[in-house]
């Protein structure tokens, strides 16, 4: 089955700095992988998605994540954070057949301090 | 552009109460989900219906059910709720089961068993 890791449970960046969030999955074929975005009190809110192609992929709010087969990752990045980016960050991953159904991972609180 | 909308917003039971959380989405999507969020374990599926009339146990059923009303309506129920089902629910739902299909959220309730 496939599942996914998150190893950063909280990270702090400065409003201006870049960012990189972590996201490791197991699945024995080419994954269907997802970063969402969860504000304080809302639901979760699709930032970008990988099927297949080109290994970077953009997504909204100025997000992106590269696809790495060899590392089995799938890692979140901004050159340059806002404040409003503060928020908790879920990688998920959707295999195939049996194991189609979406597995998240444990999420990445972020924090921006001024 | 209501999207997915999930009543109550919050709710206390008591010990042994029971209870029914509501799920509604405009999208006219196929499948529907229902997720727990307990910190630092991300989003666990309870159930989900992969289609109207049809419903199936995810990683976390027991003390659950669930009834697909109609294509627009999946509902949750908690017969006899426990402390350990103090969580926030999240109701989703997709086009359909298709890998590449992305899931849309509602804002979540949260629930709290004394």
């Amino acid at each position: 089955a496939q599942s996914v890791t998150q190893p950063d449970i909280h990270i702090t960046v400065s409003e201006g700095a870049s960012l990189e969030l972590r996201c490791n999955y197991s699945y024995g074929a080419t994954p269907y992988l997802f970063w969402y975005v969860q504000s304080p009190g809302q639901g979760l809110q699709l930032l970008l998605k990988y099927f297949s192609g080109d290994t970077l992929v953009q997504g909204i709010k100025g997000f992106e994540a590269e696809f790495k087969r060899s590392q089995s990752s799938f890692n979140l990045r901004k050159p340059s954070v806002h404040w409003s980016d503060a928020a908790e960050y879920f990688c998920a991953v959707r295999g195939g057949g049996a194991t189609n159904k979406l597995i998240f991972g444990t999420g990445t609180l972020l924090a921006v301090q001024p | 552009n209501a999207g997915v909308t999930q009543t109550p917003k919050f709710q206390v039971l008591k010990t042994g109460q029971s209870m029914t959380l509501q799920c509604a989405q405009d999208m006219n999507h196929n499948s529907m989900y229902w997720y727990r969020q307990d910190p630092g374990m991300g989003l666990r599926l309870i159930y989900y219906s992969a289609s109207e009339g049809t419903t199936d146990k995810g990683e976390v059923p027991n003390g659950y059910n669930v009834s697909r009303l109609n294509k627009r309506e999946f509902s949750l129920r908690l017969e006899s709720a426990a402390p350990s089902q103090t969580s926030v629910y999240f109701c989703a739902s997709s086009e359909g089961e298709e890998r590449n299909s992305p899931l849309h959220f509602g804002n979540g309730t949260r629930l709290t068993v004394t």
